[in-house]
C-alpha cells in the first residue's frame, strides 16, 4: 500500500470559519508534509513532521495550524483564512527524516484538497 | 537562495517526437527528483536520481544527472499523448534538511 488519503476533496470555507484537513498514510512513514499549491505554480513547502514532531516550518502565518497526532495521521488546522489562501493543499510522506538527504527515500504524495476561500 | 529552473516552461509535441526537458539548479546537490501531475491531481514520483552520472529510464522517458553541471534532463523518446503533463525537477535544500526545493515546472502538451 503505498496511499496517501486526504480529506475533503474539495472545500469552500469563509473567512471567518474554522475546518481541517486530514491527511493519512499506512506505509509506516516517519515523515510528513504539507505542501500549498497554487494553478500553474510548484508546490511550497508548509511544513515538515518528523517522527511526529514539528522540525520545519516555512514560516507559515498562524493561521494555518498544523497538528500530528500519531504516526500515521497529519491535520491541518484552519482558521480565519484570507481569498490568497485559496490553492490545492498537499500532503506527502516519506520513509524516514533525514532519506531525502541521506537515503533512497522519495516523497508520496496525496490526491490534495482544493480549497477555496470566500 | 536555492533556485531551481527548468525549460522550456511550456512545451507542445507532435506524437512521435523526441524532446528534452532542463532543469537547472543553483547550489550544490547530488541528488535530484522527477515528478508528474496531471492536471487537478497530485504528484507521481518518476525518477530519483542519486549521484552523479545517474540514468534512469522508464519507457518513453530517460532522466540524466550532472551534478558538476548542476543540470538534469528529462528525454521523452516517441511522444504519445498519454505523456501530457506538467513534470516538475526537485532538488534537496543545501541546509541538508528534508526540504524539497520544486522547479518551475514544465507543462507538456502532445498533440497528434
Amino acid at each position: 500500500d503505498t496511499e496517501v488519503t486526504q480529506t475533503p476533496k474539495h472545500l469552500v470555507m469563509g473567512m471567518t470559519n474554522k475546518k481541517s484537513l486530514k491527511c493519512e498514510q499506512h506505509m509506516g512513514h516517519r515523515a510528513m508534509y504539507w505542501y500549498k499549491q497554487k494553478a500553474k505554480k510548484p508546490p511550497e513547502l508548509m511544513f515538515v513532521y518528523s517522527y511526529e514532531k514539528l522540525s520545519i516550518n516555512e514560516s507559515v502565518p498562524s493561521r494555518f495550524s498544523p497538528e500530528c497526532p500519531n504516526s500515521s495521521l497529519l491535520n491541518l488546522h484552519l482558521h480565519a483564512l484570507q481569498p490568497e489562501d485559496s490553492a490545492l493543499y498537499l500532503c506527502a510522506s516519506s520513509q524516514l527524516p533525514g532519506g531525502l538527504v541521506y537515503g533512497t527515500d522519495t516523497q508520496y504524495f496525496g490526491p490534495g484538497t482544493r480549497l477555496t476561500v470566500l | 537562495e536555492l533556485k531551481v529552473e527548468q525549460n522550456p516552461l511550456f512545451l507542445s509535441m507532435q506524437e512521435g517526437k523526441n524532446y528534452t526537458i532542463y532543469c537547472n539548479y543553483s547550489t550544490t546537490s547530488d541528488r535530484l527528483y522527477w515528478y508528474r501531475q496531471d492536471p487537478g491531481k497530485s504528484l507521481e514520483s518518476l525518477f530519483v536520481l542519486l549521484s552523479n552520472g545517474a540514468v534512469k529510464q522508464e519507457g518513453r522517458l530517460m532522466a540524466s544527472l550532472d551534478t558538476k553541471a548542476r543540470l538534469s534532463t528529462l528525454h521523452i523518446t516517441a511522444a504519445v499523448h498519454d505523456l501530457s503533463a506538467t513534470y516538475f525537477c526537485a532538488v534537496v535544500a543545501y541546509d541538508n534538511t528534508d526540504k524539497l526545493i520544486f522547479g518551475t515546472g514544465t507543462r507538456l502538451q502532445v498533440f497528434p
